[in-house]
Formats: structure tokens, C-alpha cells, sequence
């Protein structure tokens, strides 16, 4: 079975800073890899994923994630975070892509 | 891209009636549609797996009495929560995934609350 660890609950920093959501995960196989971005009051909408080739993964509003095997991690960074950035962030793990597995999630805060 | 519409957004019952919550995939044809329930604070907890034209496949803990999942056809998957308490108040999320290529798309959820 998968699990997905997201160590830090909550992340405040202030505009501007950089900003680094860390993510672990454990699996016996290989892995799909996903972060997930949730508003207040809404679905989840996926940011970035994995599948396979290049290791480091990057989404349109300037978040990028990196696959690192070896330490089984997937975390998720961004250099200059915007007030636009607060909500919660989910890092996600499947395998044979018929499931998921999430982690607790991490609820980036952005202070101006 | 793919879009996966939840409908309602938000609804009040009363304890002891039941509501359904609709999951339509817009523009693809879904044959395995999944149910999460999220807590304040938590992370999203499967609760079924939706299979089209056969029984959905529920986790461990989940009752299947009580949460009902139809998925009539392709593009519709619905969950009934029957005889609501104030216990089952929560946000519920569907997501769809696409038959041609690997995606899931999950849709906008649904604040239920049981008064």
C-alpha cells in the first residue's frame, strides 16, 4: 500500500518569499505523483504531476515539483509566492492509477 | 481539458431525509468515477469507487446502506445520502477518470449540512 506524508500543516510566508511544501511518500512500485491546489469552498484542482521523464515538473503559475527516488519525496517549491497562492495543498500518490492516496494536506498561508 | 461538474454546490437538510449529489463528466466518457468525504482539517478520505453499469465498490467503514451510488451511465455517478444525521455534515468531492489516457479530474464538491 501507498502512503503520502506531508510534514508541515500549516506554511505562512510573507509575498514574495520563496516557499517550499514538502512531500513523502512511501511505495513498494513505481508511482505517479500529483500536488493538488484547494480554494475555500471548492474541489480540488490538480497543479502539477508526475508520470515519468524529466524528474522536475512544472505548472503555468510558477510552482514546480521535483522527483527524487532516492528519497522518495515529490516536494513542491515555488520562488516568489503571491497573496493569490493561500489555500490548501494536497500532494498525492497512485500507482496503478485507479486509486489515489493523499496526504493531510498543508494550508500555505501568504502574508502580505 | 476535462471538466467534471458536482452539483449541488451546497445544501441544507433536515435530519432524517436524504439527498443526492450528482457528478456529470462534461466532455469525457468516465467509466470509474470515485466519492472522497473531506473533514475540517483533513485530507480527503475515499469513500467508493463507482464503476459504470455494476455495483460500486466501497472502502472499509463506509456504509453502503447509507451512502448509495448510482452510475446509470458514462457520464453520471450519484450519491445518495440516506436518513442524513448531523454527523454525516461534511464536504463531499467527486473525480472522474478519462477511458482514453491517464487524467483524473475531480469536481467542485459539495458542503453538505444536516440540521
Amino acid at each position: 500500500a501507498q502512503s503520502v506524508t506531508q510534514l508541515d500543516s500549516q506554511v505562512p510566508v510573507f509575498e514574495e518569499a520563496p516557499v517550499e511544501l514538502r512531500c513523502n511518500y512511501s511505495s513498494s512500485v513505481s508511482v505517479y505523483l500529483f500536488w493538488y491546489v484547494q480554494y475555500p469552498n471548492q474541489g480540488l484542482q490538480l497543479l502539477l504531476k508526475y508520470l515519468s521523464g524529466s524528474t522536475l515538473v512544472e505548472s503555468i503559475n510558477g510552482f514546480e515539483a521535483e522527483f527524487n527516488k532516492s528519497q522518495t519525496s515529490f516536494h513542491l517549491r515555488k520562488p516568489s509566492v503571491h497573496i493569490s497562492d493561500t489555500a490548501e495543498y494536497f500532494c498525492a500518490v497512485s500507482d496503478t492509477g485507479n486509486q489515489f492516496y493523499f496526504g493531510t494536506g498543508t494550508s500555505l498561508t501568504v502574508i502580505p | 481539458g476535462a471538466v467534471v461538474s458536482q452539483h449541488p454546490s451546497r445544501v441544507i437538510c433536515k435530519s432524517g431525509t436524504s439527498v443526492k449529489i450528482e457528478c456529470r463528466s462534461l466532455d469525457f466518457q468516465a467509466t470509474t468515477m470515485f466519492w472522497y468525504r473531506q473533514f475540517p482539517k483533513k485530507s480527503l478520505m475515499l469513500m467508493a469507487t463507482s464503476n459504470e453499469g455494476s455495483k460500486a465498490t466501497y472502502e472499509q467503514g463506509v456504509e453502503k446502506d447509507k451512502f448509495l451510488i448510482n452510475h446509470a451511465s458514462l457520464t453520471l455517478s450519484t450519491l445518495t445520502v440516506t436518513s442524513a444525521h448531523p454527523e454525516d455534515s461534511s464536504f463531499y468531492i467527486c473525480s472522474a477518470r478519462e477511458d482514453r489516457g491517464y487524467g483524473y479530474t475531480f469536481g467542485s464538491g459539495t458542503r453538505l449540512t444536516v440540521v
